[in-house]
């Protein structure tokens, strides 16, 4: 089967850094995407990894292993508004997303 | 409109009753979604549409129908609601164009009593 593991929850401190992982057993692979979802929003999109490596973008950063199977986001200077779920999401060979159940991200002055 | 619209925003439904959620969206993308967002689980994919006139079921499709008459709409129906679809509802677009990135309406909420 298909599957996508995220940690449930975290917590971190405003202007620290934290690292959101993800790993991921899909039938095939044509990207893998994280999204931002606030309390009570839609999620939106924040990257996108399709190659192995790092892709940066300003605060945020996502990082690919496909060998493994795994992937970060890093999120830098974290502001309080930073507090959300972050969801993890694989494009299958179907082209169609397969998504994790969402880390929570608690933000603490 | 810009991006995708669903309505209702919320809606307290009697068991048994028809429901149809609505989504447009004026981005002119091929591909159309609907997923239901529950506590504790990841976004669960009901049925999808790759292209105007043609539907596909997803992960959790039983209990819930779809059409595709236009590429701007794509509405969701329950035919007869139960409370286990006591759910959030999300619409999505995408574009193979654009790395086939997802876009979202901003939900409703749904519960059936």
């Amino acid at each position: 089967g298909q599957n996508i593991d995220q940690p449930t929850e975290m917590t971190a401190t405003e202007g620290a850094i934290v690292q959101i992982n993800c790993t991921y057993q899909t039938s095939g692979f044509n990207g893998l995407f994280w999204y931002q979802q606030h309390a009570g929003e839609a999620p939106t999109f924040l990257s996108y990894n399709v190659l192995d490596g790092l892709e940066e973008k300003g605060r945020f950063s996502s990082f690919l292993s496909r060998s493994k199977g795994y992937s970060y986001l890093l999120l830098k200077e974290l502001q309080m508004k930073d507090s959300a779920s972050y969801l993890c999401a694989v494009l299958d060979s179907n082209y169609q997303l397969i998504w994790g159940a969402g880390t929570k991200l608690i933000i603490k002055p | 409109i810009a991006g995708i619209t669903q309505a209702p925003t919320s809606q307290i439904l009697a068991a048994g009753r028809r429901m149809t959620l609505r989504c447009t969206q004026d981005m002119r993308h091929n591909a159309m979604y609907w997923y239901r967002q529950d506590l504790g689980l990841g976004l669960r994919l009901i049925h999808y549409s790759n292209t105007a006139g043609t539907t596909g079921k997803g992960e959790v499709p039983d209990g819930y129908s779809v059409s595709r008459a236009n590429t701007d709409d794509f509405p969701l129906t329950l035919a007869s609601a139960v409370p286990s679809q006591t759910s959030v509802y999300f619409c999505a677009s995408s574009d193979s164009e654009s790395h086939n990135e997802q876009f979202f309406g901003p939900g409703t909420r749904l519960t059936v009593l």
